[in-house]
């Protein structure tokens, strides 16, 4: 079954304890990104990677990191988390960067920063 | 910049009558469009878009958009509503020229269809 998968769905962690999202797809896909979904905001996205070893930043991507090693992994790194970084995280992808492409999301993970 | 408006937070509708989500956008040149759907304690699912063509899109679970160009909106319709339609739905615009900038959501609406 074609699908984004992402680890952990659930998380609570401390402040300043460093973390990591994995996310991977199975579809072959060069496009990848993260975004964060926050009440009345929407989602906006935190980074995206055209390709391997190619990532760039979205709209918010303080406090975050990502690395794109392999075509199908695409893992959000938290250095040292914050409250504000309490948040539905969504990892997504599509076929290439091209704007007509339809991006397809994960499940979702949600962090809370205690 | 290109960004999205959902005027209405929430969406009222009783079982078996038509329903339609708003969605207004904001973007230079021509816009792709797409709307998706978040049951709860779920990711988000794709539902439709328009790229070029018909203004009228039709996509999953019954549902279709008209594209209009002269209001800049892009509607989310259902002739039918359903009790299991009751969902949060995001309406995406996304810069033909700006793949690589991803999309940009408008902040949701919560549809409740009411038996």
């Amino acid at each position: 079954e074609a699908q984004v998968t992402q680890n952990p769905r659930y998380l609570i962690t401390v402040t300043g304890k460093k973390l990591t999202v994995t996310c991977s797809q199975n579809m072959n896909h060069e496009y990848m990104s993260w975004y964060r979904q926050d009440p009345g905001l929407g989602l906006r996205q935190i980074y995206y990677s055209m390709n391997v070893e190619v990532t760039d930043k979205g709209d918010v991507p303080e406090g975050y990191k990502v690395s794109r090693k392999e075509k199908r992994n695409f893992p959000l790194i938290l250095e040292s988390p914050s409250p504000n970084q309490t948040s539905l995280y969504f990892c997504a992808s599509s076929l290439s960067g091209a704007s007509g492409n339809t991006i397809y999301f994960g499940e979702g993970s949600w962090l809370t920063v205690v | 910049a290109q960004s999205v408006a959902q005027p209405e937070d929430q969406v009222n509708v009783a079982e078996g009558n038509p329903l339609t989500v708003k969605c207004t956008y904001s973007v230079s040149g021509n816009p792709y469009l797409f709307w998706y759907v978040q049951y709860p304690n779920r990711g988000l699912q794709f539902l439709l878009k328009y790229i070029t063509g018909d203004n009228l899109v039709k996509g999953s679970y019954g549902f279709e958009a008209e594209f209009n160009k002269s209001q800049t909106s892009f509607h989310l319709k259902k002739p039918s509503a359903l009790v299991s339609d009751s969902a949060l739905y995001f309406c995406a615009v996304r810069d033909p020229g700006g793949g690589a900038d991803g999309l940009t959501f408008g902040k949701g609406t919560h549809l409740i269809i009411q038996p």
